[in-house]
């Protein structure tokens, strides 16, 4: 069965106080890591997906690297908007849906 | 916004009700996946449904089924309501069957289901 744990559960951050979240993976043959951006009362928003080990993919502040049991969410010199909770999900074998990590709570303040 | 339509935003009802809630997938998204959210279990998997049938099976009780339909929107019938069903219950959509390596899944903002 897959498993994928994220931590810590709660992080809070200075505005422009650098970090990284974790997300650690048992999985039989990954064939994708995803990570997503929850807001409060809303769905998850799609913001990486990566494939292989090594494989690193940015977007604005944020950057998501993988190895093959973890990955890590860079966030670099945060804003408060960066608040939110992010999730990281995997897909493996011949699995048609993601299993998700319960996810980490980030609150950059000002 | 996703484009994932999910209704109503919130119910509530009681123990022993039945509910249904709707998802009408983004356009030219075949596959809507269904997936509950709690404060102590975070998002488990329930079911999915391609092109109106049924493609994996997820952690769903026996109580609870779903459908989708020619026009490919999609309903989660809940049944014999208990307490521990609250939760909020989204709806996603991806264009294939979930084969595909990058597909990505597109998320609605959720049913909040309050069971009292």
């Amino acid at each position: 069965e897959d498993q994928v744990t994220q931590s810590p559960e709660a992080l809070r951050l200075q505005e422009g106080e650098s970090s990284s979240l974790n997300c650690s993976y048992t999985v039989s043959g990954l064939r994708g890591l995803f990570w997503y951006r929850q807001d409060p009362g809303k769905g998850p928003e799609f913001l990486f997906t990566l494939y292989s080990a090594g494989e690193e993919k940015e977007k604005e502040r944020l950057k998501a690297t993988l190895t093959k049991k973890e990955s890590f969410l860079h966030i670099t010199a945060p804003k408060p908007e960066d608040s939110a909770t992010y999730l990281c999900a995997v897909r493996s074998g011949s699995a048609r849906q993601l299993t998700f990590g319960s996810g980490t709570q980030l609150t950059v303040l000002p | 916004d996703s484009g994932v339509t999910q209704t109503p935003k919130h119910l509530i009802t009681a123990t022993g009700q039945r509910v249904t809630l709707r998802c009408s997938p983004r356009s030219g998204d075949l596959s809507v996946y269904w997936y509950q959210q709690s404060l102590d279990q975070g998002l488990q998997f329930l079911i999915q449904y391609y092109n109106g049938e049924e493609r994996a099976k997820g952690n769903i009780l026996e109580r609870f089924s779903a459908q989708q339909f020619p026009d490919l929107h999609s309903e989660l019938n809940l049944s014999s309501l208990e307490l521990g069903d609250s939760a909020l219950y989204f709806c996603a959509s991806s264009v294939g069957a979930g084969g595909a390596t990058n597909e990505k899944l597109f998320f609605g903002s959720g049913t909040q289901l309050s069971v009292l």
